[in-house]
């Protein structure tokens, strides 16, 4: 049973504007949620977080909005550019703490048009 | 800068063999992982460790070993390779068990095929 899930394998948006990634989980005991941005032949690295207690993380293009009720997160970026192309995976933590491990998603790749 | 580093970028290995992919990491992290990527199934856990020795099954690990000795070095082992263990393998590592400490830091991956 997945407990992450990115629904669209891939999203096309044009540069200059915002680019919107979503993720689901059902676990409700994922209380830290994380977003990786994976290039060609390279490992993923970390974009921004956010824990439980926040609703909205921001940092420079990036923002992250997290809604418990609706078990749902996603990453805004604004405004895209083209070395946002990539692919971008969620990532969610339990209270079992960073030693655990991490649930990914199967990611989406996001296209960037100029 | 934490870096992680992989043994290997590229590796062919035939089938039955005994295959070891290495992982270092410089920052004295206590956590280590290793993942496997493939397409449409994302980044799956296989497994993990918190300290020297210490080791613990992720979601997949079967046909897996792992091994621990020092605290900077976290070995994947596959003890008789199959086709169906053609992957990306990723390492990462974390600082250390505290709830804030959820990073990961990845390495770049080995791509191994196995024929």
């Amino acid at each position: 049973d997945q407990q992450v899930k990115q629904n669209s394998p891939s999203l096309s948006v044009q540069e200059g504007r915002i680019s919107i990634l979503n993720c689901d989980y059902t676990n409700s005991m994922f209380d830290y949620f994380l977003w990786y941005k994976k290039y060609p032949a390279e490992g993923p690295t970390f974009l921004i977080s956010i824990s439980s207690i926040k609703d909205k993380n921001e940092d420079g293009r990036f923002t992250v909005f997290l809604n418990k009720s609706a078990k749902h997160l996603s990453l805004h970026i604004v405004p895209s550019q083209p070395g946002d192309s990539a692919v971008y995976f969620c990532a969610a933590s339990d209270s079992g703490g960073g030693a655990d491990g991490l649930t990914f998603g199967k990611g989406t790749h996001l296209i960037i048009q100029p | 800068d934490v870096k992680v580093t992989q043994s290997s970028r590229y590796l062919v290995k035939r089938t039955g063999e005994k295959v070891f992919l290495e992982c270092v990491q410089d920052m004295d992290h206590e956590n280590m992982f290793w993942y496997r990527q493939d397409p449409g199934l994302g980044l799956r856990l296989i497994y993990f460790s918190y300290d020297v020795k210490m080791k613990e099954k992720g979601d997949i690990p079967e046909g897996y070993s792992v091994s621990r000795e020092k605290k900077e070095r976290f070995s994947l082992i596959l003890e008789s390779a199959s086709t169906n263990q053609t992957s990306m393998y990723l390492c990462a590592s974390s600082p250390t068990r505290r709830r804030l400490d959820y990073e990961q830091y990845f390495g770049p991956g080995t791509r191994l095929t196995v024929t």
